[in-house]
């Protein structure tokens, strides 16, 4: 069974500094990869998604991720982050296995003015 | 369009009773799915239905049960609450299961 593994739990960063969440996947064949955000009291919302392509994907809010195959990761990536991206952010994976789409366990960032 | 609905809102039920939890969505999404999550262990897929009569068991399926008799509804049902099912369920909806996941607003279960 593939596995999504976010190694960065809580991240503490000053509005300005650069951004750089981990997600690495354990699954061999074709995936389909995505980074959602969770702010607080709020549902979850897509921020990219990664299929096939240029492995440097852009997304909402100057967000971007890159899809390094060999390394099975897809890390996110902000060069300047506000206050507002305080929030909880999940990687997730979907496989060419089957239709299930599994989350990781998430990274609560707290941007400190 | 109202999106993806869950009710109810909140619940608590005593250990051993019985619920099911409501996911309607009028997009017309083929897929639908229902995570639970918790602190520190993110969203866990309980199950998840890729068109109406079609059903499948995600990470955590035991002691919840589901079906799909229609596009629109994806009903949870919990068989005997116990403590440990305690925790904020959501549900999904997406066109497949490459496109974004609209979620409902999630529902909080205590078992007590």
């Amino acid at each position: 069974a593939q596995s999504v593994s976010q190694h960065n739990h809580h991240v503490i960063l000053s509005e300005a500094a650069s951004l750089e969440l981990g997600c690495n996947y354990s699954y061999g064949g074709t995936v389909n990869l995505f980074w959602y955000v969770q702010y607080p009291g709020q549902h979850l919302q897509l921020l990219l998604k990664y299929f096939s392509g240029d492995p440097l994907v852009k997304g909402i809010k100057g967000f971007e991720a890159e899809f390094i195959k060999s390394k099975f990761s897809f890390n996110l990536r902000k060069p300047s982050v506000q206050w507002s991206d305080t929030a909880e952010y999940f990687c997730a994976v979907n496989t060419d296995s089957g239709y299930a789409l599994n989350f990781g366990k998430g990274t609560s960032l707290l941007v400190t003015p | 369009n109202a999106g993806v609905t869950q009710t109810p809102k909140f619940q608590v039920l005593k250990t051993g009773q019985s619920m099911t939890l409501q996911c309607a969505q009028d997009m017309n999404h083929e897929y639908m799915s229902w995570y639970r999550q918790d602190p520190g262990m993110g969203l866990r897929l309980i199950h998840y239905s890729v068109g109406a009569g079609i059903t499948d068991q995600g990470e955590v399926p035991n002691g919840y049960n589901v079906s799909r008799s229609t596009t629109e509804d994806f009903p949870l049902r919990l068989l005997s609450a116990a403590p440990s099912q305690t925790s904020v369920y959501f549900c999904a909806s997406s066109y497949s299961i490459t496109e974004k996941l609209f979620f409902g607003s999630g529902t909080q279960l205590s078992v007590l």
